[in-house]
């Protein structure tokens, strides 16, 4: 069965980098049919996309938060990671890791069980 | 940018009864790259319907999903107490590539 976990600090302060990584289980991140992706859920709303990766590195961003965020890669430990610089308050929500297949029309089949980041002094 | 609106924002029905959601969108989503999710409270959504109308596995019979275009639809048959929950569309396609509705939420009358 696979499983998603994001890890990362649950606290950032305004200005500073959000980092967060998601680990793969039970199935590996180099597999041609899927992409990977980072979905947030601000408090008490909707979801966003953030972007996606795949596991060659392509990327795709939300051109709303392109100029701050960075997604990789490291296929060697089955992770992916998330970089988003210059938090404000409107940047704090539940992260998720998911994964994207491409059988599927590109649909997030997969999970993580998410992760709250609240941007804060 | 494509976006998608669904309706209505809240839906109240009883167990038992039909519900249905509605997801419109800006500009046609392409070779059906529309999906459904599920989402409870405190937990990540789950994927109900994929390509318009392909059931995700696992996903009992009574969710089902039609459209095409701009205009898709997710109905369920009969409302179990556990379909009580926020529903979410999704589509694939121009940038920015994924987008998300809003949400349904549908609760207990």
């Amino acid at each position: 069965q696979l499983q998603l976990q994001e890890s990362g600090p649950g606290l950032v302060k305004p200005s500073e980098t959000l980092s967060l990584t998601c680990t793969v289980s039970g199935g590996s991140i180099s597999s041609s049919s899927y992409y990977w992706g980072w979905i947030r859920q601000p408090p008490g709303k909707g979801l966003e996309w953030i972007g996606s990766i795949y596991y060659s590195g392509s990327t795709y961003y939300n051109p709303s938060l392109k100029s701050r965020v960075t997604i990789s890669v490291d296929t060697s430990k089955n992770q992916f990671s998330l970089k988003l610089s210059s938090v404000t308050a409107a940047d704090t929500a539940v992260y998720y890791c998911a994964r994207l297949v491409a059988a599927s029309f590109l649909s997030f089949d997969y999970w993580g069980q998410g992760t709250l980041v609240t941007v804060s002094s | 940018e494509i976006v998608l609106t669904q309706s209505p924002g809240t839906l109240s029905l009883s167990p038992g009864e039909r519900a249905t959601l509605s997801c419109r969108a800006s500009q046609s989503v392409s070779s059906s790259y529309l999906a459904w999710y599920q989402q409870k409270p405190g937990q990540a959504p789950r994927l109900l319907i994929y390509g318009a109308s392909s059931r995700a596995t696992g996903i009992p019979d009574r969710f089902s999903g039609s459209g095409s275009g701009t205009d898709f639809t997710l109905t369920i048959s009969r409302l179990e107490p556990e379909d009580f929950a926020v529903y979410y569309c999704q589509q694939y396609g121009s940038s920015p590539r994924i987008t998300f509705g809003q949400g349904t939420r549908l609760e207990i009358k």
